[in-house]
């Protein structure tokens, strides 16, 4: 695609129910990232996949959060049993393996747990 | 570890110019980079800098000394449409880890 399209835009849950949040990156891009950002914060990392492997998953903050790839394609990122400190900007980049410094975002998706 | 400290807020006046640093404490450093994000917007890559010295982007320069792990973004002719945050970004092994970011002023 054009860019890096992430979806919901908008979701609101409520504490406990799980999320899933889909990232489709640049077609061709094999390097795939999500971030977290809270209001007013900086971007917090969370997992990174190179295809669909996932060498450094270090910034996941607990067990309910994990990620998946198929390929060098789609990834989501699930939340099991929400909790209200998980609402943030869920943000998805990815990069080409020339210009694997150079990220290109997606739009994010807003989380908002109650 | 990965670290890096940014100024939380920097204020200027239009058509001015102002520099944000960035120290960074890294292993495994690639090099460092600068993106702006407009609020609600998603960031957006303005540079990278590998090697030490100036890169120049237009009103936009960067600058990075590895041996001192510093580096600082520099916006001429600033405008209006320039507020926003500013992150840096240090690229090594397999992420890049952002720093907290500096919320850039400008002023009439």
């Amino acid at each position: 695609g054009a860019g890096v399209s992430q979806s919901p835009s908008n979701k609101v849950t409520e504490k406990g129910k799980d999320v899933e949040l889909r990232c489709d990156p640049i077609s061709g891009h094999t390097a795939l990232y999500w971030y977290r950002q809270r209001l007013g914060q900086g971007l917090e990392f969370l997992i990174y996949f190179q295809g669909n492997s996932a060498p450094d998953k270090s910034g996941l903050p607990s067990d309910r959060f994990s990620a998946e790839r198929t390929g060098e394609s789609v990834s989501t990122l699930t939340i099991q049993r929400t909790q209200q400190e998980d609402s943030a900007v869920y943000l998805c980049a990815s990069s080409s393996n020339r210009d694997g410094e150079k990220l290109f975002f997606g739009s994010g998706t807003q989380l908002s747990v109650l | 570890g990965q670290s890096l400290e940014q100024p939380s807020e920097v204020t200027a006046v239009e058509g001015a110019i102002v520099q944000i640093n960035c120290t960074y404490q890294t292993s495994g450093f690639y090099g460092l980079s600068w993106y702006q994000q407009h609020d609600g917007g998603a960031p957006t890559f303005l540079s990278y800098n590998a090697l030490d010295g100036l890169e120049e982007t237009g009103r936009f320069s960067s600058f990075l000394s590895r041996s001192d792990s510093y580096g600082y973004l520099l916006l001429q002719e600033l405008q209006m449409k320039d507020s926003a945050s500013y992150f840096c970004a240090v690229t090594g092994g397999f992420k890049t880890i952002f720093g907290a970011g500096t919320r850039l002023f400008v002023k009439a």
